[in-house]
């Protein structure tokens, strides 16, 4: 299974600012996820990240909100811009595997205040 | 669209005691089912899964056994430990449409109590 990490752990942010995820695997992997999971409620794949084309986003998640960046097969980046409350959430992101399931990091916990 | 139901939390038992998570499952064909966990502060685990019907997944004394027939993936342990508690989703990876998504369930509660 890939090792996944995520910086930072945990943020606490002012509204109308954004903040910078980042997610690093320690293989390459062609697909990368990232997901949101409001408080006490189940995940949501916000989009998928696939290395050198455009990510792709679930209905109701747009870019000018998550801008995604995946500049190579390891690393990934999910900013969350122009931060609300209702952003709260931990932010996970995940790696697709061979055997049809996914890995997932330890996710973001973001506070907005 | 494929969805995921599953018996809402907590669910409460004592250690030693006889777990099952009820899962339900809508998809069109045979999708890929998974049970994770997800300990206090931590990210999601796999713990197992099942790819066709009747397959058994298993994992750290936890099963699962896929029913075409009820739709079902219900988690079960015969006798869980106080370490055991944490919340537990049901997901899903379809045949149909975006078929690299997993769609989850809304997450169940395990509280064990020695």
């Amino acid at each position: 299974s890939a090792v996944i990490s995520q910086k930072p752990s945990r943020d606490i942010c002012q509204r109308g600012t954004s903040l910078t995820i980042q997610c690093q695997v320690d293989s390459q992997v062609t697909m990368m996820f990232w997901y949101r999971q409001q408080p006490g409620q189940s995940l949501t794949l916000i989009a998928t990240a696939n290395q050198g084309s455009e990510a792709t986003y679930e209905s109701g998640f747009v870019i000018d909100k998550f801008p995604i960046s995946r500049p190579n097969l390891t690393f990934s980046t999910l900013t969350v811009s122009n931060m609300s409350p209702e952003d709260s959430s931990i932010y996970l992101c995940s790696v697709a595997a061979r055997g049809n399931e996914q890995y997932f990091g330890p996710g973001t916990r973001l506070t907005v205040t | 669209g494929d969805s995921v139901t599953q018996m809402e939390g907590p669910v409460t038992l004592s250690e030693e005691a006889f777990l099952t998570i009820n899962c339900t499952y809508t998809a069109t064909g045979y999708p890929s089912l998974f049970w994770y966990v997800q300990y206090p502060g931590e990210g999601l685990q796999l713990l197992l899964k099942a790819t066709k019907a009747d397959d058994k997944g298993s994992n750290k004394g936890f099963e699962a056994t896929y029913r075409k027939e009820t739709t079902s993936f219900h988690l079960e342990k015969g006798s869980v430990q106080v370490s055991d508690s944490a919340v537990y989703f049901c997901a899903l990876k379809g045949v149909f449409g975006n078929t690299d998504k997993l769609i989850f369930g809304t997450g169940t509660r395990l509280q064990v109590f020695p």
